[in-house]
């Protein structure tokens, strides 16, 4: 049982590069979540999804786009990235909205 | 708008030496409160849900609680082993969202 895995673990892009990182669950979670996590700043959320088929803004969107694929997978697209965009990022899912959470490793990207 | 905020931002204890942390909030209708731990590297582990004040949750050396103001996380005993970064987050009945603190590092010297 892997809980929540997310690729790649490490990236590093030019500005203006676009990429996308994957996450995918296997508890049956209806919620998923992209955070990301900058020194001193906390968890801010970037979109969520509370249910497959259905996707919100959260906190920081800006400049990200998301998929939920299907039920498993939700996906974080940066369209053309920049150096403010570095940061680490987590995917996260939760059986219902908001409640307790299981995370993903976590991908490290820097934008140079 | 919800906030969250810990202390200390970072502790140091000897091994067996007892201490809590502190997380305080401020939210418009509070729906739950989560612990949870971080270790270097990795994310977030889930540790406990707390929904109203008085309620008490524990989990090994681990003793979560809270008001209507505030929560604690006290560590009995601690071991090296709880070494990790303790994350406070809260949730409320207006925007669905989790507020998360910026977390209290533990640090326990054997």
């Amino acid at each position: 049982n892997a809980g929540v895995t997310q690729t790649p673990k490490f990236q590093v892009l030019k500005t203006g590069q676009s990429m996308t990182l994957q996450c995918a669950q296997d508890m049956n979670h209806n919620s998923m979540y992209w955070y990301r996590q900058d020194p001193g700043m906390g968890l801010r959320l970037i979109y969520y999804s509370a249910s497959e088929g259905t996707t919100d803004k959260g906190e920081v969107p800006n400049g990200y786009n998301v998929s939920r694929l299907n039920k498993r997978e939700f996906s974080l697209r940066l369209e053309s990235a920049a150096p403010s965009q570095t940061s680490v990022y987590f995917c996260a899912s939760s059986g219902q909205m908001n409640t307790e959470a299981f995370f993903g490793q976590g991908t490290r990207l820097t934008v140079v | 708008e919800d906030q969250v905020t810990q202390s200390p931002e970072a502790l140091r204890l000897q091994e067996g030496e007892s201490s809590s942390l502190n997380c305080s909030y401020t939210v418009s209708g509070l729906r739950g409160l989560f612990w949870y731990r971080q270790d270097p590297g990795k994310g977030p582990e889930f540790l406990f849900t707390l929904y109203s004040a008085g309620e008490e949750k524990e989990k090994e050396r681990l003793k979560a609680t809270l008001t209507k103001k505030e929560s604690f996380l006290h560590i009995t005993a601690p071991k090296p082993e709880d070494s990790a970064t303790y994350l406070c987050a809260v949730t409320s009945g207006g925007y669905q969202k989790v507020t998360f603190g910026t977390g209290t590092k533990l640090q326990v010297i054997p």
